[in-house]
C-alpha cells in the first residue's frame, strides 16, 4: 500500500512554464519534505512544513515555492523552470514526536521533471 | 554545515559476499544517523535509523554501527544477493533546524 504518493512520475514542461508538482500522504505524519535530488548526487532539502508551519533552505532558489492545504497534501510549485531545474523531486513525511525523537522518514517514489 | 561522504561510489560483488558500506560525517552532534536504499528511478526506502545514544542496530541481513566520536557509521550486508542491488545513501540528522543531510550514496552490484 502506497503510503506516500506523488503525482505525476514523470513531467515535462517547457522553459519558463510553471508547474506544480504534488505529494500526498496517508500516514497522518505532521512533517512533509521536498528535496531536489539530481543525477548522481544526493538528495537536497528545498524546504519543510512542521505541522502548517512552512520551512524553507537558505539557498532554495525564489522560484521554488511550496503550500500544504491540509495534512495529507503538499504541492512544490515551480514558478519559470530552466534547465538546471531538470531533475527528480522526492517528497517524504515523518512524524515528529518532539524531544529527540525522531522518527524515520517515509519517502514517495519521486517525479522526474524534465524541461524543454 | 554538516557534510557527509561515502565510500566507495560505486562496488560491485559476487553474489553470496559480505560486505561494508562507509558513511562519514563532519559533525559529530548528530540526532541520528539514517541508511536508505534507492533503486532506480524510485526514491528511498528507509533501511535503519540508529539514535545519537545507540552503537548499532540490526535488521534482517542488514548491521548499521555508529561511532559519533569519530564520525562513522558502515552498513554490514551478510550473504548478498543480486536483489539487494541498488544505491545506498546515509544520512545524518543534525543542527537547530534539524536537518536530514545526505551523502551521495554507493551504487552496489551483487553478480549472480
Amino acid at each position: 500500500d502506497a503510503m506516500v504518493i506523488q503525482n505525476p512520475r514523470y513531467q515535462v514542461t517547457q522553459f519558463g512554464k510553471p508547474v506544480t508538482l504534488s505529494c500526498s500522504q496517508t500516514l497522518n505524519h505532521n512533517v512533509m519534505y521536498w528535496y531536489q535530488q539530481k543525477s548522481s548526487q544526493a538528495p537536497k532539502l528545498l524546504f519543510h512544513y512542521y505541522d502548517k508551519d512552512f520551512n524553507n533552505e537558505a539557498d532554495t532558489p525564489d522560484n521554488f515555492q511550496s503550500r500544504r492545504p491540509n495534512t495529507s497534501f503538499c504541492f512544490l510549485d515551480i514558478r519559470s523552470p530552466g534547465l538546471g531545474d531538470a531533475a527528480m523531486y522526492l517528497c517524504a513525511t515523518s512524524r515528529d514526536f518532539g524531544q529527540g525523537r525522531d522518527q524515520p522518514q517515509h519517502f514517495g517514489d519521486g517525479t522526474r521533471l524534465s524541461i524543454l | 554545515k554538516q557534510e557527509v561522504t561515502q565510500i566507495p561510489a560505486a562496488l560491485s560483488v559476487p553474489e553470496g559476499e559480505n560486505l561494508v558500506l562507509n558513511c562519514s560525517f563532519t559533525d559529530s552532534a548528530i540526532y541520528n544517523l539514517q541508511w536508505f536504499r534507492q533503486d532506480p528511478g524510485k526514491g528511498l526506502t528507509s533501511l535503519l535509523l540508529i539514535q545519537s545514544s545507540q552503537r548499532e542496530q540490526t535488521s534482517g541481513r542488514l548491521n548499521a554501527s555508529l561511532d559519533k566520536s569519530s564520525g562513522r557509521s558502515t552498513l554490514y550486508i551478510a550473504a548478498s544477493q543480486p536483489g539487494d542491488s541498488a544505491t545506498y545513501l546515509c544520512a545524518a540528522l543534525s543542527g537547530s533546524a534539524r536537518q536530514l543531510t545526505f551523502g551521495s550514496g554507493t551504487q552496489l552490484t551483487v553478480l549472480p
